[in-house]
């Protein structure tokens, strides 16, 4: 149980362009989701905290709208970065928050998205 | 901001114990202490949580002391398949929020 995936797994793309990356809970719906970014032979970064059906809380320095995202349902989050550039090539990670019987929140990990930014 | 700090790096060998520290000062009153392993290229992959003293699971045990400003990762016969990086997640009491902690790189040699 609590299997989170990501799509794509990697992509590349031309400075300027637009990237989706998709987030989904397969086997639980999730409240809460997040997003974390991670550079190289570092830890992860939190970037946004995304409710359903709310609007997302952005970690201070992370553009909101250069990284849009929206949390349609309890089972799909999506981040998008908006003309991406070079700099903003990292490993892009998401993660779900299930609440276990005891009633303790824990975060679930999708697989990752390898974005590069030519 | 207190940094969520752990050992950069740890060596070990086939079958023997490994303690990984992670040393959180100000962590959250309520928050669960979380230890995650990470492989190169992938996301991390949950291996334990627990609040106070000690608890095990089929893989790793995870100790805690009363004062809980640090926890001990306890994994008990590593094998090669466990070189990894293992991070702690916990809640920090200043701003609310959940901080992964600065990673330990596992080697485990044959």
């Amino acid at each position: 149980g609590a299997v989170v995936s990501q799509h794509p797994s990697w992509v590349i793309c031309k400075s300027g362009t637009s990237v989706k990356i998709e987030c989904r809970s397969l086997d639980f719906q999730a409240t809460t989701m997040f997003w974390y970014r991670q550079f190289p032979k570092q830890s992860l970064m939190l970037m946004a905290t995304s409710n359903e059906g709310s609007k997302a809380t952005y970690e201070q320095g992370v553009e909101k709208d250069k990284f849009l995202i929206n949390h349609a349902s309890l089972t799909l989050s999506t981040l998008t970065v908006t003309s991406a550039h070079p700099e903003d090539s990292s490993f892009y990670i998401c993660s779900a928050s299930v609440r276990g019987l005891a009633g303790v929140d824990t975060q679930y990990f999708g697989p990752g998205t390898r974005l590069t930014v030519l | 901001l207190a940094k969520t700090t752990q050992p950069i790096s740890m060596d070990s060998y086939e079958g023997q114990e490994v303690n990984i520290t992670c040393s959180h000062n100000n962590i959250a009153t309520n928050d669960y202490i979380t230890w995650y392993q990470q492989f190169p290229s992938q996301g991390p992959r949950f291996i334990i949580q627990g609040y106070k003293t000690k608890v095990t699971n089929e893989v790793a045990s995870l100790f805690i002391p009363a004062d809980r400003k640090s926890s001990t990762l306890s994994l008990p016969r590593v094998s090669l398949s466990d070189t990894a990086v293992y991070y702690c997640l916990v809640g920090d009491m200043n701003t609310d929020k959940l901080i992964f902690g600065t990673g330990t790189r596992l080697q485990v040699f044959p």
